[in-house]
């Protein structure tokens, strides 16, 4: 099993705040790294795949990096609003599976 | 929305029961996945399916077993529950090469062994 760490385990902030999150991944073998967010009592719901080094992708507010090299991707959130609260969560792909971190739980308070 | 489907959406059973529960896609994608979720880990990967009579394991397949007898349907069975078994399973879906391999996930559902 490959592991994949996200931190941090959760996030509290205030509507208004940038915040981000990390994604650690093994870097041999990289193939690609999807992130999906998952707001409560629904799904999880696709984000980015990424899977270049160096790839950087946005939606909205929402923005995500990627560094296959080292093992890592960020995910950021600017102007942080309530509706951003969910889950958010990392995942890379290996052998036809994805390897799902624990992710990060964020609460966003007006 | 993907028109994935999951039956039932919850269910309570008592522990040495079994248990069948059922993903439904009408998107003709290949791949399909049963993940269970519980506190603190996140999205496991129980079984999967690459075509129809082409199943595998995952991380946490003890226990369960599964079939895909049409490209539409994946079954995932609990042959006698535990408790240990309590949690919300989610069924997904991928087709190789579309759209970098994204899932698309089912409602879910939730299941309680007593």
């Amino acid at each position: 099993i490959l592991n994949v760490e996200q931190s941090p385990q959760s996030l509290h902030v205030q509507e208004g705040d940038s915040t981000n999150f990390t994604c650690s991944f093994p870097s041999s073998n990289f193939y690609a790294l999807h992130w999906y967010r998952w707001e409560t009592a629904k799904s999880p719901e696709a984000l980015f795949v990424m899977t270049l080094n160096g790839d950087e992708k946005k939606k909205g507010r929402i923005s995500a990096t990627l560094n296959t090299k080292e093992g890592y991707s960020y995910l950021y959130i600017k102007g942080s609003q309530p509706e951003d609260s969910a889950t958010y969560l990392c995942a890379r792909y290996n052998t036809d599976k994805l390897i799902f971190g624990t992710g990060t739980r964020l609460q966003v308070f007006p | 929305d993907a028109g994935i489907t999951q039956s039932p959406r919850h269910k309570v059973t008592e522990t040495g029961t079994p248990v069948t529960l059922r993903c439904h896609q009408t998107e003709n994608h290949r791949y399909m996945y049963w993940y269970r979720q519980d506190p603190g880990h996140g999205l496991r990967l129980i079984h999967y399916s690459y075509g129809v009579k082409d199943t595998d394991k995952g991380e946490v397949s003890d226990g369960y077993s599964v079939s895909r007898s049409k490209t539409e349907d994946f079954l995932l069975t609990l042959e006698s529950a535990t408790s240990s078994q309590t949690s919300v399973y989610f069924c997904a879906i991928s087709e190789p090469g579309r759209v970098r391999d994204v899932q698309y996930f089912g409602p879910g559902t939730r299941l309680t062994v007593t």
